[in-house]
């Protein structure tokens, strides 16, 4: 089954942009994933599903200021402009036929 | 308006039983894989199982560390997702979401309940 992995932590300040990164295991490079933020003390919330090829449908309401790309086994998901909202743990997903599998998680500090 | 709705969450001592239920609605309940999803305090999302859709009834999965002791499944009728925990240990506890799924086979989880919480202590 897929491993996700993903930084523990990021920092950037206010207004400008973070890129968030989330590695595929070996042999799962061309998995498609989703990106899903997590405010502290609320539920998950879905931002975006993202392909292998970069391209990316995101949720309901989701900000223009998120954006997802790939490079191989990496999925990447882009903060620009950033708010003090977006301060949150960033989780990704990913599945296959019978597993679901969650990347740890990467708490994002807006200084 | 998608809306997930927890409920049951509690405290039970370890061995002990719960039944959580998830009420779905604002979309089309029956046309969804829909799943649960936990966080034990102070740690990251942990997968527990899905319910999909498929031509001749539907496809149970579990995460392995709950495989034999938790079942998932689905009233249509009442548009309500379930849980049963069955022989919980204190590495049960956690808060438990709901999931609803972007189509029947499953995919990415495209919304998330309010989440309910499991404490398994004695």
């Amino acid at each position: 089954q897929p491993v996700l992995t993903q930084s523990s932590s990021a920092s950037a300040s206010l207004g400008s942009s973070v890129k968030l990164t989330c590695t595929l295991s070996s042999g799962h490079s061309s998995y498609i994933i989703a990106w899903h933020q997590q405010q502290p003390g609320k539920a998950p919330r879905y931002l975006m599903k993202l392909e292998g090829s970069g391209s990316y449908n995101k949720g309901s309401g989701v900000p223009d200021r998120f954006s997802g790309s790939s490079s191989g086994a990496d999925r990447y998901l882009t903060i620009s402009n950033l708010q003090s909202e977006d301060e949150a743990d960033y989780y990704c997903e990913t599945w296959d036929s019978s597993t679901w599998v969650f990347g740890g998680g990467t708490k994002l500090t807006v200084l | 308006e998608v809306q997930l709705v927890e409920s049951g969450g509690g405290s039970v001592q370890p061995g002990g039983s719960l039944r959580l239920s998830c009420a779905a609605s604002g979309f089309t309940f029956s046309s969804y894989a829909m799943g649960w999803v936990r966080q034990a305090p102070g740690k990251g999302l942990e997968w527990v199982s899905t319910n999909t859709i498929t031509t001749s009834g539907g496809s149970t999965y579990y995460a392995d560390s709950v495989k034999g002791r938790f079942t998932i499944s689905r009233d249509s009728s009442k548009k309500t997702l379930y849980l049963q925990m069955n022989s919980l240990r204190a590495e049960d506890t956690a808060i438990y979401y709901c999931a609803k799924y972007v189509s029947r086979s499953g995919s990415a989880s495209d919304y998330w309940g309010q989440g309910t919480l499991v404490t398994v202590s004695s």
